[in-house]
């Protein structure tokens, strides 16, 4: 089955460690996307890449970056985690950027911070 | 930008009644509609999307909604519960912008259900 994977699902770092997150996908999907995910909170949007072109979302601290390096894959890096940075992350997927287009996520990475 | 409320962030029912999970969005032109379900520990899976045409959609797991311009609302029903619907549902919209465009996607805050035996 095409799908989204995200590894590793549970990731524990030091408080001020950096930390990367890995997404990739099997869909062939133009667009690749990172959420923050807080308990009992909507995703939260902190980029997404249409092909190569990278799209930051305004309130996304300059803490968390990006990289695609081809199609299937897209990794989250957070240069200098702090507490607050605690949280699932997501990452999803789609076809295009157009409104009409669902959105295929990954199971997530649950992130600790020490 | 759009906006989506989500009424209830906790829903109980018990096993085999009605469930009916509320969304209304804010946009005067109507905009793309989709209701998300997301198990503990899992990431969001599509249940069903509005997008254009018939006004009741219909989705997985015996999950339907209907689009009511009139109300601006997009809500999720289930005629009878199972024990394994039990789950976080978000609502979500996004804009009709112009062709070729990129059309954000704004979640609702979601709303748990829990089913009662």
């Amino acid at each position: 089955d095409a799908m989204v994977i995200q590894n590793p699902r549970y990731q524990v770092t030091q408080f001020g460690k950096p930390v990367t997150l890995s997404c990739s996908q099997t869909l062939n999907h133009n667009v690749m996307y990172w959420y923050q995910q807080k308990s009992s909170q909507a995703p939260k949007l902190l980029f997404h890449y249409y092909d190569k072109d990278f799209n930051n979302e305004a309130d996304t601290p300059d803490n968390f970056q990006s990289r695609r390096p081809n199609t299937s894959f897209c990794f989250l890096d957070i240069r200098s985690p702090g507490l607050g940075d605690a949280a699932m992350y997501l990452c999803a997927t789609s076809r295009a950027r157009t409104g009409n287009q669902p959105q295929h996520f990954g199971d997530g990475t649950r992130l600790s911070i020490l | 930008a759009q906006s989506v409320t989500q009424l209830g962030s906790h829903v109980s029912v018990s096993e085999g009644a009605l469930v009916l999970l509320r969304c209304n969005y804010s946009s005067s032109v109507p905009p793309y509609l989709f209701w998300y379900v997301q198990y503990p520990n899992q990431g969001l899976q599509l249940l069903l999307k509005y997008t254009t045409g018939a006004t009741l959609v219909k989705g997985i797991n015996g999950f339907e909604a209907e689009f009511k311009k009139s109300e601006t609302s997009f809500h999720l029903t289930k005629p009878s519960a199972h024990m394994s619907d039990a789950a976080e549902y978000f609502c979500a919209v996004s804009d009709r912008g112009n062709s070729g465009g990129y059309q954000k996607v704004t979640f609702g805050t979601g709303t748990k259900l829990q089913v009662i035996p």
